[in-house]
């Protein structure tokens, strides 16, 4: 069975630009979540997603939104982006709401220049 | 709010032997969860082992067994017989509640394992 898929997989934007990236979860799952793991930090949590609703935010401004759609796909947009959102995204699914274990992709990793 | 606390930047075990990762942790919550995930440069989270705060034996996945010490909140990864791909960053994460009620996991700053030849 396929795993959690991301892109892409590289990204170079400049400050003040837009950005999207995409997580396809493994199949079955319902529950998407996104983590942002700036270089040599453990990744903080930014969204968690269910059934295409947001069920839990962290501590990240307006500037981050994120949407879940009906084959359980997900988006993460992040607007007027700055020098400080360089950093590896990761995407986790899981197969519901409240589970024990959370499944990463490979991560997209952005750098603002 | 759950905390998770790892002391070791980076460890070095010579291949064949076993090495531990240290983890510490505070909650209030008196059910909780705690994980260990590997991150290779290519930098993919992998699942390694999970451990329930209610399990009354330790948690083991081939290689990996995690010493849970309830009283001392400490969750350490023991890897066994060390093999050359386990070099990578370990990161110890226990499960929290997000804004918004749903979970999440808090992560520590991780350790970085090199295994030499």
């Amino acid at each position: 069975d396929a795993g959690v898929t991301q892109s892409p997989t590289h990204l170079i934007k400049t400050r003040g630009q837009h950005v999207t990236l995409r997580c396809s979860p493994i199949s079955g799952h319902k529950s998407v979540s996104w983590y942002q793991q700036v270089l040599g930090q453990g990744p903080q949590f930014i969204f968690q997603y269910y059934e295409k609703e947001e069920r839990g935010r962290g501590n990240f401004p307006d500037r981050f939104s994120a949407r879940q759609f009906p084959n359980y796909s997900s988006e993460l947009n992040v607007n007027a982006l700055l020098l400080g959102d360089s950093a590896l995204y990761l995407c986790a699914s899981s197969p519901d709401l409240a589970t024990d274990t959370q499944y990463f992709g490979p991560g997209t990793r952005l750098t603002v220049l | 709010a759950q905390k998770i606390t790892q002391t070791q930047p980076g460890m070095f075990v010579q291949e064949k032997e076993a090495v531990t990762l240290d983890c510490t942790y505070d909650t209030s919550d008196p059910s909780y969860g705690l994980f260990w995930y590997k991150q290779p440069s290519s930098g993919e989270m992998i699942f390694l082992i999970y451990q329930g705060s209610y399990d009354q034996q330790n948690a083991t996945e081939g290689r990996y067994s995690l010493n849970f010490q309830k009283a001392r909140k400490s969750a350490n990864l023991v890897i066994s017989a060390s093999q050359l791909g386990d070099s990578a960053m370990y990161f110890c994460a226990m499960r929290g509640v997000s804004q918004g009620g749903s979970e999440k996991l808090v992560f520590g700053k991780g350790t970085k394992l090199t295994v030499n030849p």
